[in-house]
């Protein structure tokens, strides 16, 4: 299996503009987390799907994120409007299980200028 | 709450000595404790599981204990070597409650010195 695929690697936007991270978990895994890692804050968990239901979404910094996973090899992550602030690295995860081992995908870096 | 605290938040050492990363944990209700590897730029690796019945897990010269009741779990890395330079992250998953999302360390960043 190739892992966890995120898309795209480094996203670069203007303010204001919408952006949209992808996701595609490994097979086979019913599980899936979106985190966000900055260095002031180490890794936070925004949201996460069990058999593609949002279960907790407690860590969504505010409305201007959403997260879907339309099926189970697929999640996005959008952020409408972007502000600088959420310039950080998103990393998607996916496991077997809410409680078993997380294998991580190796992030988007987003910059919003 | 549960909080975990990772110490030193920075180590250098020589290549080939043996070194103890440190992870504490406040609340010992956990169901397992996850250490993980992070390359610059890069994704998060899994290195080790331990659930909380067990000890310490192995696995090539990695070796992470785990003692519940102090609240602690270390990862011993043997013959350490320039490659093994990363962050390391501790994460725990609690056992109880509704809200079982692993609760994460800041990392220990550590650079292996040829």
């Amino acid at each position: 299996d190739a892992g966890v695929i995120q898309s795209p690697r480094h996203e670069v936007t203007e303010m204001g503009q919408e952006v949209t991270l992808r996701c595609k978990p490994i097979s086979g895994h019913n599980s899936l987390f979106w985190y966000r890692q900055t260095m002031m804050r180490g890794l936070e968990l925004l949201i996460y799907f069990n058999n593609n239901v949002p279960i907790d979404d407690s860590g969504m910094p505010e409305d201007r994120f959403s997260a879907k996973m339309p099926n189970a090899s697929f999640s996005t992550l959008k952020i409408q409007p972007s502000e600088p602030r959420d310039s950080a690295v998103y990393f998607c995860a996916s496991s077997f299980g809410e409680v078993a081992e997380a294998f991580f995908g190796q992030g988007t870096r987003l910059t919003v200028v | 709450k549960q909080e975990v605290t990772q110490i030193p938040a920075a180590l250098s050492v020589p290549e080939g000595e043996n070194l103890v990363l440190n992870c504490s944990f406040t609340d010992s209700a956990i169901y397992n404790l996850q250490w993980f590897r992070q390359d610059p730029g890069k994704g998060l690796t899994s290195l080790l599981l331990i659930q909380s019945s067990q000890r310490e897990q192995t696995s090539g010269r990695l070796n992470a204990s785990l003692d519940k009741s102090s609240g602690r779990s270390t990862l011993y890395i043997a013959a350490s070597q320039p490659g093994d330079s990363a962050t390391y992250l501790c994460a725990v998953r609690p056992s109880a409650g509704n809200n079982r999302k692993l609760i994460w360390g800041l990392g220990t960043s550590l650079a292996v010195n040829p």
